[in-house]
């Protein structure tokens, strides 16, 4: 296992146009994360799982965004009739259950054209 | 409520101190501290777990005060590859995991 892993690094859309980005999270990992970052800003949280069960989202998520993981394995973050405003870096991060390190993937970079 | 850190940012000279600070409004449980390189992750540096805990390796240390709810970063003769930006994380309810909006450091030689 080389860590997190997601995918597509990149993505460019059109404004309106549907985007879905994918987690595989370290094999043992029970919880995932996901967090959006734009320039010069920390990672802002969205939400998170533990296992397959979504706990928390963020009340600044509007309902374009969802986020699944079924089986409790890897996690897909959909956004609907994307926006300008949605452009920013999409990370994901997973960790054990308790207060353990979390280990972040490479990122999605989504631009909205 | 995510944490808030101070500096927002630091310039040093290769070998100068700094130190971090995040606190929180809330009760602390735990505090992560963490890395980002331009176009890169975060990286996990560490974590402190209990009030009065410090950690360290190499020349990074950390402490956490939980009666204040705050933590510090401390760099010493700080190196070339310190440059980045620190985030420090917080454990909200014990679960959901919120960082500050980070401190660019900056290392000239």
């Amino acid at each position: 296992d080389t860590g997190v892993s997601q995918n597509p690094r990149h993505k460019i859309t059109k404004r309106g146009q549907n985007v879905t980005f994918r987690c595989d999270p370290i094999s043992e990992h029970n919880r995932l994360y996901w967090y959006r970052q734009t320039l010069g800003q920390g990672p802002e949280f969205l939400t998170y799982f533990q296992n397959e069960a979504q706990l928390e989202k963020s009340r600044l998520l509007s309902d374009r965004f969802s986020a699944e993981r079924p089986k409790g394995s890897f996690s897909t973050l959909e956004i609907q009739r994307t926006e300008q405003g949605d452009s920013a870096m999409y990370l994901c991060a997973s960790s054990l259950e308790g207060h353990t390190e979390a280990f972040f993937g490479q990122g999605t970079r989504l631009t909205v054209v | 409520q995510q944490p808030v850190q101070s500096p927002q940012a630091v310039i040093l000279r290769e070998g100068e101190d700094a130190v971090i600070n995040c606190s929180s409004s809330k009760a602390l449980y735990s505090v992560h501290w963490y890395r980002q390189k331009h176009g890169e992750a975060p990286v996990f540096l560490m974590i402190l777990l209990k009030g009065g805990e410090q950690k360290g390796h190499d020349k990074i240390s950390a402490s956490f005060n939980e009666k204040k709810q705050q933590s510090s970063l401390y760099l010493t003769a700080s190196q070339l590859s310190y440059s980045g930006t620190y985030f420090c994380g917080t454990l909200q309810g014990a679960q959901k995991l919120v960082f500050g909006q980070g401190t660019r450091l900056t290392i000239n030689p």
